[in-house]
């Protein structure tokens, strides 16, 4: 079963802690990316990565981080430094960087008090 | 730097309706646009993907046009019915980047 997943699907967190939220996939693409969506926005894009070991800043940066040392894997942490980190976030693949179609993940609603 | 809108924001429609649902954006020089469904709390499943060498696509009762010198999409439902009720979004590519709209949330009811 080919697809990206992302995990957990709820996270609650006290302010001031980091927390890393997941996304795999199995699809084999080289291109992943990080997304927030807030209520009544479209989705901004935080980080983006067009092959393993690299990985570029998106346009809302600040305050995360990510890596990408696997194919597979593009993990996100939000650290303490984001302001206002409450969000639903999501993950997305591609074959490869640009014009190809974009496959998402089911999301991860991150709750911070 | 694209901007993308949709509009209406919100849109409610009796079971059967045809509908059209827009978007705009800013700068025609796009490589594709990509329509795409969103149910509440959940991720985004493609519904069409547009290349800008495109005028439209079609799968099922949906229809999507692309206008790039206009910088307009539609999308076009038939015969909607209640589970069509999601929120769609559009998002028009360019090298390297994404730009989404807000998106329409759509309601048919029964």
């Amino acid at each position: 079963d080919g697809g990206i997943t992302q995990s957990p699907k709820y996270l609650f967190r006290k302010e001031g802690q980091n927390v890393t939220l997941s996304c795999e996939q199995n699809l084999n693409h080289d291109a992943m990316y990080w997304y927030r969506q807030d209520p009544g926005q479209g989705l901004r894009l935080i980080y983006y990565s067009q092959i393993v070991n690299d990985f570029q800043k998106g346009d809302i940066a600040e305050g995360y981080s990510v890596s990408r040392e696997k194919k597979e894997s593009f993990p996100l942490t939000v650290t303490s430094a984001q302001k206002n980190p409450t969000a639903f976030y999501l993950c997305a693949s591609s074959i490869v960087a640009g014009s190809n179609e974009q496959y998402f993940g089911p999301g991860t609603r991150l709750t911070v008090t | 730097k694209q901007e993308v809108t949709q509009i209406p924001a919100a849109l409610s429609v009796p079971e059967g309706e045809n509908l059209v649902l827009n978007c705009s954006f800013t700068d025609s020089a796009i490589y594709n646009l990509q329509w795409f469904r969103q149910d509440p709390g959940k991720g985004l499943t493609s519904l069409l993907l547009i290349q800008s060498s495109q005028r439209e696509q079609t799968s099922g009762r949906l229809n999507a046009s692309l206008d790039k010198s206009s910088g307009r999409s539609t999308l076009y439902i038939a015969a909607s019915q209640p589970g069509d009720s999601a929120t769609y979004l559009c998002a028009v590519s360019t090298y390297n980047d994404m730009r989404f709209g807000a998106g329409t949330r759509l309601t048919v009811k029964p």
